[in-house]
């Protein structure tokens, strides 16, 4: 079985800054992957970023980085120059065969 | 750009009520998922399908069944609505091939007075 842990609810950061959203998982497959998804206010669950198990080198896409441990099993996300618009609930998933399981998310908000 | 499409942003009815949610994705994906989402529970999967009239359960199936008759159609149905049903509850698909991720739909409030 698959499960991802969350341990931040909510979490703050000044506009500008970098912001460290932390995910672990568990899992027993050798194979699979890791995203992250974000939820603003309006409800709409965008993707972010995608982690491989096998990929050696971190993931990122523009200001979205993963820091991706694999002995330690976590794979948190790093948003740099954060900005108001990245207020919003963060959801880290594992995908396990055909369905993904999801963490019970981090609410960013970011302060002017 | 892939869309997925549920019927209603925001839908109340009455306990007991047969409730159906609806979702349309425009881009030929074989998998298609329903999930709820509570606050502090995160989103759990109540039923996906990997095929045309292929489903399986997810975590919380009780009180929901699904219908998926043509590919880009994937039905929630609540057999007889109860107040612990209120939720959001998003649909979202994908393709089968390697580690795509997901795509959403708007999600839909739905509250059972």
């Amino acid at each position: 079985a698959q499960k991802i842990t969350q341990t931040q609810p909510g979490m703050f950061v000044q506009e500008k800054e970098a912001v460290t959203l932390d995910c672990t998982y568990d899992t027993s497959d050798q194979s699979y992957g890791l995203f992250w998804y974000k939820q603003p206010s309006s409800g709409e669950m965008i993707f972010l970023i995608y982690q491989g198990s096998y990929d050696e080198q971190n993931a990122t896409e523009g200001r979205y980085s993963l820091n991706f441990q694999k002995a330690r099993k976590s794979a948190n996300l790093v948003i740099s120059a954060s900005q108001l618009g990245d207020s919003a609930m963060y959801f880290c998933a594992i995908k396990g065969g055909n369905q993904f399981y999801f963490g019970t998310g981090t609410s960013l908000t970011v302060i002017p | 750009d892939v869309k997925v499409t549920q019927s209603s942003r925001y839908l109340v009815k009455r306990t007991g009520e047969k409730v159906f949610l609806e979702c349309v994705q425009d881009m030929d994906h074989e998998n298609m998922f329903w999930y709820r989402q509570d606050p502090g529970l995160g989103l759990r999967l109540i039923y996906f399908s990997y095929d045309v009239k292929m489903k399986e359960k997810g975590d919380i199936p009780e009180g929901y069944s699904v219908s998926r008759e043509k590919k880009e159609r994937f039905s929630l149905i609540l057999e007889s609505a109860s107040t612990n049903q209120t939720s959001m509850y998003l649909c979202a698909s994908r393709t089968n091939l390697g580690n795509q991720p997901q795509h959403f739909g708007d999600g839909t409030r739905l509250s059972i007075l």
